[in-house]
């Protein structure tokens, strides 16, 4: 059974970085395919981007692109995602989320973690 | 991108109605099509995938049906813990996107 524990909620400035993070167990991460989402207040699901495996490569939606970075560090089994360039419309819960491969849909998720973007 | 499209985008419903739930996705996505869902404060949760698998656990009274463009997942008797919002994704691309969300409420 896979378990994911993401990092703690984040309070930061418009501009800043925020950084969450995921420990993955009952599972070894470099098998998996994490992908992350979030749901900003009042609002659906939203894909950021995955971290494929099998060969390093990030896939980001394009609305992301140039200011998400995706990495995992296997010895900790942790994946990450740092997100730059905060605005207020980045407030949300971001998820982590995973299945074993393939990965076709997200079978597991992490708790959540609230980022708040406030000035 | 693909572009997923679900409707409506609420319904009000009453214990034991059935439910149908539709998403249509910009362009031929075959099988790949997940349904998930969201109550408040949860995180979300996998109901089918790959269109109409139904995942360990989930109770038999939710269904999916499709293929190509056109999907639907169905409650056949509504209950009181599945009032909650419901989303499709498909993973036929490598970037993934989801639907805007159905919620479903209390009549």
């Amino acid at each position: 059974q896979v378990q994911l524990v993401q990092s703690g909620a984040e309070v930061k400035k418009p501009g800043a970085s925020v950084k969450v993070s995921c420990r993955v167990s009952g599972y070894t991460l470099s098998d998996l395919s994490m992908h992350w989402v979030r749901q900003a207040p009042e609002k659906g699901l939203e894909w950021i981007g995955s971290f494929d495996p099998e060969d390093g490569e990030t896939i980001y939606a394009q609305k992301f692109q140039g200011r998400v970075n995706m990495t995992e560090d296997t010895s900790t089994d942790t994946a990450s995602m740092v997100l730059s360039s905060l605005t207020s419309e980045d407030t949300a819960v971001y998820y982590c989320a995973t299945a074993p491969p393939p990965v076709l849909s997200l079978d597991y998720w992490g708790q959540g973690t609230l980022v708040t973007i406030s000035s | 991108d693909i572009q997923m499209t679900q409707s409506p985008s609420s319904l009000s419903a009453s214990v034991g109605d059935r439910v149908t739930i539709t998403c249509r996705a910009s362009q031929n996505i075959r099988i790949f099509l997940s349904w998930y869902q969201k109550k408040p404060g949860e995180a979300p949760k996998l109901l089918i995938s790959t269109a109409s698998s139904l995942q360990s656990g989930v109770p038999s009274r939710f269904s999916g049906r499709g293929s190509g463009t056109e999907f639907t997942l169905t409650i056949s008797s509504l209950q009181p813990e599945d009032f909650a919002t419901y989303y499709c994704q498909q993973s036929f691309t490598t970037r993934w996107t989801f639907g805007q969300g159905t919620k479903v409420e209390i009549k």
